[in-house]
């Protein structure tokens, strides 16, 4: 069955880096544009970023425009997610989803903490 | 602010129908768009339920009840969930998006509550 498993998360200060990982099986990989979407604590979703099947196409939220980066390596099925100067208000669980004409499957989050 | 406007709440008795909207601001017409539905419960991530675009275009995710069902009013520039025979299982926050290009674009989710 179709598996996405995030990693990375954690607590950092305000203008750190992190990098989240995200291992996909259960599907072929290379045939998707994957994407990355956020929930900050109570509120709704967010869409963060996106990369095209082949990894060569990204797109970025105006919110993180910049700051973070999405990258894709097929021959390991992993989706990454580079994210610099961290802000307070990136704070959120972050979820690797696939897209809803690939089945619309979604992890289970990595939770992202930016506090001093 | 969420692209998309949909309800902060509803609620229905178990049994009775919910009619969930979606409404997209001006400049983005319905009409051009699958509306695509999802169904979040505490604590879990985000389960895809279904596309509408038209009658003749449309799907539900898998393992979704037909009891889910979409549609659009077009004159209202709305995309619409429609949930049958309700059950306490279906309570939970509702999320609509659409996917013009890259962004997707989501709505700021309805919390449903079956009384």
């Amino acid at each position: 069955q179709v598996q996405l498993v995030e990693s990375g998360g954690g607590v950092v200060q305000p203008g750190r880096s992190l990098r989240l990982s995200c291992v996909a099986s259960g599907f072929t990989f290379s045939d998707y544009g994957m994407h990355w979407v956020r929930q900050a604590p109570g509120k709704g979703l967010e869409w963060v970023a996106g990369i095209s099947y082949d990894g060569i196409n990204k797109y970025f939220a105006d919110s993180v425009k910049g700051r973070f980066t999405i990258s894709k390596d097929n021959s390991k099925n992993t989706l990454f997610l580079q994210m610099n100067s961290l802000k307070v208000e990136d704070t959120a669980v972050y979820y690797c989803a696939g897209p809803p004409t690939g089945g619309g499957y979604w992890g289970q989050g990595t939770l992202v903490t930016v506090s001093s | 602010q969420p692209v998309l406007t949909q309800p902060p709440s509803s609620s229905a008795s178990p049994g009775e129908s919910a009619r969930l909207t979606c409404t997209l601001p001006s400049d983005i017409n319905v009409r051009n768009y699958n509306i695509y539905w999802y169904q979040q419960k505490p604590g879990s991530p985000p389960r895809y339920l279904l596309y509408y675009n038209s009658d003749s275009d449309k799907g539900q995710g898998s393992g979704v009840p037909s009891r889910f069902s979409g549609s659009k009013d077009a004159s209202a520039n709305t995309g619409i969930l429609l949930i049958s025979g309700l059950q306490s299982e279906d309570e939970g926050d509702y999320y609509c998006m659409i996917w013009p290009n890259n962004p997707w674009l989501f709505g700021g989710g309805t919390k449903l509550t079956v009384l």
